[in-house]
């Protein structure tokens, strides 16, 4: 399965835009880009996912480079549910386990 | 509400015992994945049933099974339990849709005493 890069952590103060950073150098034509998150005590949650287009849903946008070597989570207003560990994944076609990293892990500060 | 359930939520249990997980997917899921999750090892996949069959294996040790019943709901059977054996374990069903968006439970708490 193709890697990706998250930085470790990252921090934002409330009601400001977040801009997650992922990098996957070694994507496939077919890997889709996933994103989910996973709040304290609690299981992973899906935020969003894409395969070439940039995406928005009431969650988040995902900008997706035009080589889809990198993508961007873009959360437009953060409050405080949003701290959170966030999680880039590729994945193949549907069928596929979730392999997790490490993430990011994000702080919003009031 | 994700629509996976997980039972039990709490589960306190000695060393050498035996215990079973159980999680019903989202209604239509066929994929059910089993997950656990420690402090030291973060989220590891551990195994993947389909419509009853077995589709993929990750780090499961031999002292765990799995099954998924013909009513697609799937048991993790955790055996001759040991200490590091404690973590958060997590189910998780998937729509068949194009890039295979899972959705998780809210885990089993592990406590292995």
């Amino acid at each position: 399965d193709a890697k990706t890069t998250q930085p470790n952590s990252m921090e934002s103060n409330e009601e400001e835009p977040v801009h997650l950073p992922c990098n996957h150098s070694t994507i496939s034509g077919t890997d889709y880009i996933h994103w989910y998150r996973q709040l304290p005590s609690q299981g992973p949650e899906y935020v969003i996912h894409g395969l070439t287009s940039n995406v928005n849903n009431r969650m988040a946008s995902l900008a997706i480079a035009e080589d889809r070597k990198s993508s961007t989570l873009i959360l437009h207003r953060a409050t405080l549910r949003d701290a959170a560990v966030y999680y880039c994944i590729l994945t193949h076609q549907a069928g596929t386990a979730l392999i997790f990293g490490k993430g990011t892990t994000l702080s919003v500060s009031s | 509400d994700s629509g996976v359930t997980q039972t039990p939520k709490h589960l306190i249990t000695a060393t050498g015992q035996r215990v079973t997980l159980r999680c019903s997917p989202r209604s239509g899921d066929l994929s059910v994945y089993w997950y656990q999750q420690s402090l030291d090892q973060g989220l590891q996949f551990l195994i993947q049933y389909y419509n009853g069959e077995e589709r993929a294996k990750g780090n499961i040790l031999e002292r765990f099974s799995a099954q998924q019943f013909p009513d697609l709901h799937s048991e993790l059977n955790l055996s001759s339990l040991e200490l590091g054996d404690s973590a958060l374990y997590f189910c998780a069903s998937s729509v068949r849709d194009r890039g295979n968006t899972i959705y998780f439970g809210e885990g089993s708490w592990l406590t292995v005493v």
